[in-house]
């Protein structure tokens, strides 16, 4: 089925510790996976993605690993800082086999407060 | 390079009435997709257009839902006779395109229209 599960749903930090959300997703043939920082009262903005040939990718403080075995992808956040409180989302394709047409399929959420 | 452009950015329509959404992809974007999104939910896909075709529209109701993406134009998402439970925010975003059955662009997301019913 369709389904990504995405952990923890709020997370708390002071600023300068990493943070950490974990995902998983049921659909073996997914192999697109972007991350989305969604602030309050606007719409998700992409921060970083990565896709079934690589197992990991890093932008800044930003990194994003992939295990396709086990069918799960985190995303790093180093040095945190209060500007990176926000809402995260986790989403990975799924293919529809009577089109082709590869949807994305979101997480739940984490709502991550970084404290100074 | 303006980024997806949805208005209105507020909607407030009592039981009953039409809602029209709209949305402007990126320039260069041929691939629009609307989500809605229920408040403290994720996203939830609802349709996929390229102009003036319906590629996929698995994730919205058969009823009183419909999107259009017209060859000149913004896309539509219209919603009839609107109920409480429509209340939510919508969201569109695009993305270059891409093969059939392979990766496709980063889809980008516009600011939302937020629909309250009354």
């Amino acid at each position: 089925g369709e389904n990504v599960e995405q952990h923890p749903s709020t997370l708390s930090v002071q600023e300068g510790d990493s943070a950490v959300i974990k995902c998983t997703y049921s659909d073996s043939a997914s192999n697109y996976f972007p991350w989305y920082k969604q602030e309050l009262g606007k719409g998700p903005q992409l921060i970083i993605d990565i896709r079934s040939n690589v197992g990991e990718k890093k932008d800044q403080r930003i990194a994003v690993t992939l295990n396709k075995t086990a069918k799960h992808f985190s995303l790093h956040i180093t040095e945190t800082q209060p500007e990176d409180s926000a809402v995260y989302f986790c989403a990975a394709s799924m293919k529809r086999q009577n089109t082709g047409f590869q949807k994305l399929v979101f997480g739940t959420g984490t709502r991550l407060l970084v404290s100074p | 390079n303006a980024g997806v452009m949805q208005n209105p950015r507020h909607l407030v329509r009592r039981r009953g009435q039409e809602a029209r959404l709209r949305c402007s992809p990126m320039k260069g974007h041929s691939h629009v997709y609307w989500y809605r999104q229920l408040p403290e939910e994720g996203l939830k896909f609802m349709v996929y257009l390229q102009k003036e075709n319906i590629i996929d529209e698995s994730g919205m109701p058969k009823e009183r839902f419909s999107a259009e993406f017209p060859k000149e134009g913004p896309s539509i998402l219209r919603i009839q006779q609107v109920v409480r439970g429509d209340s939510a925010a919508y969201f569109c975003a695009s993305s270059p395109g891409g093969v059939q059955g392979q990766l496709w662009g980063e889809q980008y997301f516009g600011p939302g229209t937020r629909l309250t019913v009354t």
